[in-house]
């Protein structure tokens, strides 16, 4: 079974400049989440989608920060304009449902960013 | 004060000792917990999940004391490959998982 899948795996942007990253979940998964883990840190929920409507951005800091998963498949967390405290990895992670005991939630390989 | 707080570490120690990590939760409506393991530059993986009865994979150990709101993982019998990061995770029902900050092991030969 596929995992699941993001991209770029590695960006370097300098500040001010907009990135997007990409993520497919698991086949089948209604919930995704984006997460930020910043270097020596636990990652840090940024989003959680329930198929195509928002759950929690409660953390999600909208003055720069945007994401959308239309089609209830898909994912892009858009970065504008990107600041050099936004360097960290982005992690993309599906369950088939709403978190808890039983539901694992699988996480992608990240997007490695760099503000410079 | 962050909802869920970890030793921070790093634990240094040789193979075959017994390592224990511990962890506390601030919120008393978590329900689920789980250590999740994460090796350099790669991406979290669960490890197990963590039960008020206490379980056991292997030589890995979990218990959760629901009334000290505290997590622990004991690790037997530490091998080479058991050097990471380990997580220690709660989660409330319909919300997303909820990381501590990590705690870092180091076994060597």
């Amino acid at each position: 079974e596929a995992g699941v899948a993001q991209s770029p795996r590695y960006k370097i942007i300098e500040k001010r400049q907009s990135v997007a990253f990409w993520c497919n979940p698991i086949s089948g998964h209604a919930t995704l989440y984006w997460y930020q883990q910043i270097l020596g840190q636990g990652p840090k929920l940024l989003i959680q989608f329930q198929n195509n409507g928002v759950v929690d951005d409660s953390q999600l800091p909208k003055d720069r920060f945007s994401a959308e998963r239309l089609k209830g498949v898909d994912s892009t967390l858009k970065i504008q304009p990107a600041k050099l405290e936004d360097s960290a990895v982005y992690l993309c992670a599906s369950s088939l449902n709403l978190g808890g005991s039983g539901n694992t939630i699988y996480f992608g390989e990240g997007s490695w960013l760099t503000v410079v | 004060r962050k909802e869920v707080e970890q030793d921070p570490g790093p634990f240094n120690v040789p193979e075959g000792a017994t390592v224990a990590f511990n962890c506390t939760y601030s919120n008393s409506a978590s329900q689920s917990f789980f250590w999740y393991r994460q090796d350099c530059r790669k991406e979290p993986k669960l490890l197990m999940s963590v039960y008020s009865s206490g379980n056991e994979d292997g030589r890995f150990t979990a218990q959760l004391n629901r009334a000290s709101q505290y997590i622990s993982l004991l690790i037997r019998d530490s091998k080479l490959s058991d050097s990471a990061t380990y997580l220690c995770v709660v989660n409330r029902v319909g919300t997303a998982l909820i990381f501590g900050k990590g705690t870092t092991l180091s076994v060597s030969s």
